[in-house]
C-alpha cells in the first residue's frame, strides 16, 4: 500500500538556521498539507498546497514558513530562521482529489532547535 | 474558524468494557469527521471517518455517531483489548472537491489506556 514518506526522522538544528523538511506524498495525490504536533498537544494545521500553490495557512505559518513542490514530487517545508518554539514534530499528509477526503500522514519529523 | 472540543482528555477501561470519546466542533460548514490513533512516536492512522449526510457509521468494534444539530460526534469503542492503548483525535473539516481544501482541525486529543 502506498505511503507518504518523510525524511529525516529527526533533525536537529540551532537556533537561527534554516532546516528544511522532505515529504514525498503518495503519487496519485492533488492536495499536500504540513500539520504539527508539540509535544503532548494536538495536531495543528500548518498549510495546504493544491495545483502549485498554498490554498490555505494558519496564523503559525509566518513569513519564516514556505512551502515547495520542486520536482512533481517531493514536498518540501522550509524554516528560515528557527525559533526555540518550533521544536514539533512536523507531519505531512497527502490527500486524493474529486471529493474523497481521508488525509494519509507520513511518519513525521521530529525537530528540535536548540 | 473551526473550534474542536474533546474529552475526556484521559480515559482508562478494564479489558472487555466500552470506551466513549466525544468531541464538539463549532463551525457548522464542517461536514468531514475523521478519528485518527496514534501510537507513541508514530503517524496518525485514520480508524473511522463519518460525513454529515449520514448519523452512524460501524466497522466492527469501532463506531461514530454524529448529531449535525447539536454539532457532536462520539467515538465508540466496545470489546476493548490492550492493543487499542493509544491516543484517540477527532478531526473537522469540510470536505469535498470545489473550494474546498479539506484543512483537518483536530481536538486535544484523549489517552485511551486498556487494563489487560
Amino acid at each position: 500500500e502506498p505511503e507518504v514518506t518523510q525524511t529525516p526522522s529527526h533533525q536537529v538544528t540551532q537556533m537561527g538556521q534554516e532546516v528544511i523538511l522532505r515529504c514525498v506524498p503518495i503519487s496519485n495525490h492533488l492536495y499536500f498539507y504540513w500539520y504539527r504536533q508539540i509535544l503532548g498537544q494536538k495536531v495543528e494545521f500548518l498549510v495546504s498546497f493544491y495545483n502549485n500553490e498554498i490554498s490555505e495557512k494558519s496564523e503559525i505559518f509566518d513569513d519564516q514558513f514556505s512551502v515547495e513542490r520542486p520536482d512533481g514530487s517531493n514536498f518540501t517545508l522550509k524554516i528560515r530562521s528557527t525559533k526555540l518554539e518550533d521544536s514539533a514534530m512536523y507531519f505531512c499528509a497527502s490527500r486524493l482529489a474529486g471529493g474523497l477526503d481521508e488525509q494519509f500522514f507520513g511518519p513525521g519529523t521530529r525537530l528540535t532547535v536548540l | 474558524g473551526e473550534n474542536v472540543e474533546q474529552h475526556p482528555s484521559t480515559l482508562s477501561v478494564q479489558e472487555g468494557d466500552s470506551a466513549v470519546i466525544k468531541c464538539t466542533y463549532s463551525d457548522s460548514a464542517s461536514n468531514y469527521f475523521p478519528w485518527y490513533k496514534q501510537e507513541l512516536g508514530k503517524r496518525p492512522q485514520l480508524i473511522i471517518d463519518i460525513r454529515s449526510n449520514v448519523g452512524e457509521k460501524k466497522d466492527q468494534r469501532i463506531a461514530v455517531t454524529l448529531n449535525k444539530t447539536a454539532k457532536h460526534f462520539s467515538l465508540h469503542i466496545t470489546e476493548t483489548q490492550p492493543e487499542d492503548s493509544a491516543v484517540y483525535f477527532c478531526a473537522a473539516s469540510i470536505g469535498g472537491a470545489g473550494t474546498s481544501y479539506g484543512k483537518l482541525t483536530f481536538g486535544q486529543g484523549t489517552i485511551l489506556t486498556v487494563h489487560p
